[in-house]
Order: C-alpha cells, then structure tokens, then sequence
C-alpha cells in the first residue's frame, strides 16, 4: 500500500539554526499538507500547497516557515531559524484531486534545543 | 476562530465491550468530518468520514453518527478490541477550505 514517507524521523537542532523536513508523497497526490504536533495537544495546520504554490496558511506559518516541492517528488518544509516553541511533531499529509481523505506520513519529530 | 473538541480525553474500555467517542465542533459551515485514529509514535491514520448531507455512516466494526443541530459527532467501535488502543482525532473541514480543524484526541484505552 502506497505511503507517505517523511524524513528524518527525529530532528535535534540548536536553536536558531535552519531544518529542513523532508517528506515524499504518494506519488498520484496533488494537495499537500503540513501539520504539527506538540507534544500532548492537537494536531494544527500550517500550510497547505498546490500547483506549486501555497494555497492556504495558519497564523503558525510566518516568514521563519517555507515550502517547496523542488523537484515533482519531494516536498519540504523549511524553518528558517528554528525557536525552542517549534519542538514538535510535524506531519506531512497528501490527496489526490478527487480525493477528500488525507494521507498522514509518520512525522518528524523536531527538537529544538 | 473554529474549534472542534472532544468530551473526555481518556476512555476506558473492557475488550468486546462496545467504544462510544463523542466530538463537538463549532463552525457550521463545516462540511466534513473525519475520525483519525492515532498510535503511539506514528500519524494519524484515516479511519472513517462522513459528509454534512448524511447522518450516519458505518465501516468495518465502526459507526459515526452526525448531529448538524448541535454540532456533535460521535464515533462507535463495536467489540472493542486491544489494537484498537489509540488517541482518537475528530477533525473537520470548512466548504471554503482545504484545512483539517483537529479536535484534542481522546485515549481510549481497551484492558481485558
């Protein structure tokens, strides 16, 4: 069965530094999500992004925050200069076009130290 | 702004006995809802939808039910089983959005 896939699966950075999370979707999907998680709250959405271009974002998903899908497979997500409070799980999710029900990867969990 | 929630954050169960988790939510223009199970240290995984036009929809061993007046949904496991052991997410969707609002998750928890 296809799967999302999100790499790495645990991220230890210093604070201010950059990450980049990595996600591959399954490969017919054409909307794609990131969520996160912190630890014991409820999954938000961050951003949404189709066509190659952000079509819906959360007030989380300020100008530390970047997407892309650089090369048609993967897709990314980049915090500039990463805060203590953005230590969470973050979740890559996908669908395809006639498709309401999304696909979860199995998150990366980032810790900013 | 929306919320969507959930009436207890922890739920005991005995194995075989039927799972009742219950979801209120806010928006009304919300017009999907979704049933995500999660276990520990993966994603949310789809378990079962239903559009606002119906008010009851069953799968495999589970059921929800939609009450648009109140705003509340409720998803039912029969014969709770041991894997069904999970934090359950209600989560819903607005018509002029593509984002998923997550209620907080109840724990179910199944002992024998």
């Amino acid at each position: 069965e296809p799967e999302v896939t999100q790499t790495p699966s645990h991220q230890v950075t210093q604070m201010g530094q950059e990450v980049i999370l990595r996600c591959v979707p399954i490969s017919n999907h054409l909307y794609f999500y990131w969520y996160r998680q912190i630890l014991g709250q409820k999954v938000e959405f961050l951003v949404s992004f189709y066509n190659n271009e952000i079509s819906e974002k959360s007030e989380i998903f300020d100008d530390q925050f970047s997407v892309e899908r650089p090369d048609g497979s993967n897709f990314t997500l980049k915090i500039r200069s990463t805060k203590l409070e953005d230590s969470a799980m973050y979740f890559c999710a996908g669908r395809g076009d006639y498709s309401t029900e999304a696909f979860f990867g199995q998150g990366t969990r980032l810790t900013v130290v | 702004g929306e919320s969507v929630g959930l009436h207890l954050p922890t739920l005991s169960v005995q194995e075989g006995d039927n799972s009742i988790i219950n979801c209120a939510y806010s928006n009304s223009a919300s017009d999907y809802f979704i049933w995500y199970k999660q276990e520990s240290g993966k994603g949310p995984q789809f378990i079962i939808d239903i559009r606002s036009n119906m008010d009851k929809r069953q799968g495999q061993r589970v059921t929800v039910l939609l009450n648009k007046t109140v705003k509340h949904l409720s998803l039912q496991i029969a014969a709770t089983q041991p894997g069904d052991s999970a934090v359950y997410f209600c989560a819903a969707h607005a018509h002029n959005t593509d984002k998923l609002i997550f209620g907080t998750g109840t724990r179910l928890q199944v002992f024998p």
